[in-house]
């Protein structure tokens, strides 16, 4: 199956600052999708990447406060832009995973966001 | 707007019993799936279910899906402790493909 690595794992971020987080698959995806986990929720989707387009985002999510990149078909970057203590959140990454068999969604560990 | 919800969104549960989530949706779509998320870890695949009628077995764990009723359950049996996590059940959405809408999360506690 598909193995996705997420950097960093977990961070405490100050107020005002800007933290990217990366997303590595050791295999080639066609899109990869970026989720937040607000703590004791459940997941929601922000956005979309796609490699050699812009991403696209879902309603309450904008690209100044989350851009995103996809330089190439097995990685992304999400950064959370002049951070408050509302976006203090998990955020993963998500892929199909051609390895499980079609179909399958599968995450990555998930970024533990901490802002202070 | 598209709606998942999932109950009961607490599930307290005694050893060597059984019992039922439900996930009730409000649109059609081509796949539902069932993920199990240990606290402080990342999402784990369950099921995927593809078609009306599919039912799927791990373990103690089954899953089955009626697009008529736009209804799926995960039904465990005989419940032991390391069954204890919170499971969510997430629709496709029919939009655009590989995005999913979850559900709230049914958070399952088994003890003795």
């Amino acid at each position: 199956s598909a193995v996705i690595s997420q950097k960093p794992s977990r961070d405490i971020c100050q107020r005002g600052t800007s933290l990217t987080i990366q997303c590595q698959v050791d295999s080639q995806v066609t899109m990869m999708f970026w989720y937040r986990q607000q703590p004791g929720q459940s997941l929601t989707l922000i956005a979309t990447a796609n490699q050699g387009s812009e991403a696209t985002y879902e309603s309450g999510f904008v690209i100044d406060k989350f851009p995103i990149s996809r330089p190439n078909l097995t990685f992304s970057t999400l950064t959370v832009s002049n951070m408050s203590p509302e976006d203090s959140s998990i955020y993963l990454c998500s892929v199909e995973d051609h390895g499980s068999g079609a179909n399958v969604l599968t995450f990555g560990a998930g970024s533990r966001l901490t802002v202070l | 707007e598209l709606k998942v919800e999932q109950n009961p969104l607490f599930l307290s549960m005694q050893e060597g019993k059984n019992y039922t989530i439900y996930c009730n949706y409000s649109t059609t779509s081509d796949r539902l799936y069932w993920y199990r998320q240990d606290p402080g870890k990342s999402l784990e695949s369950l099921f995927v279910l593809l078609s009306n009628g599919a039912v799927k077995q791990e373990g103690r764990l089954m899953a089955s899906l009626d697009t008529k009723a736009r209804l799926s359950t995960l039904h465990i049996t005989a419940a032991v402790h390391d069954l204890s996590a919170t499971y969510f059940c997430a629709l496709h959405r029919t939009d655009s493909w590989g995005k999913l809408q979850f559900g709230a999360g049914t958070q399952v506690v088994v003890t003795p």
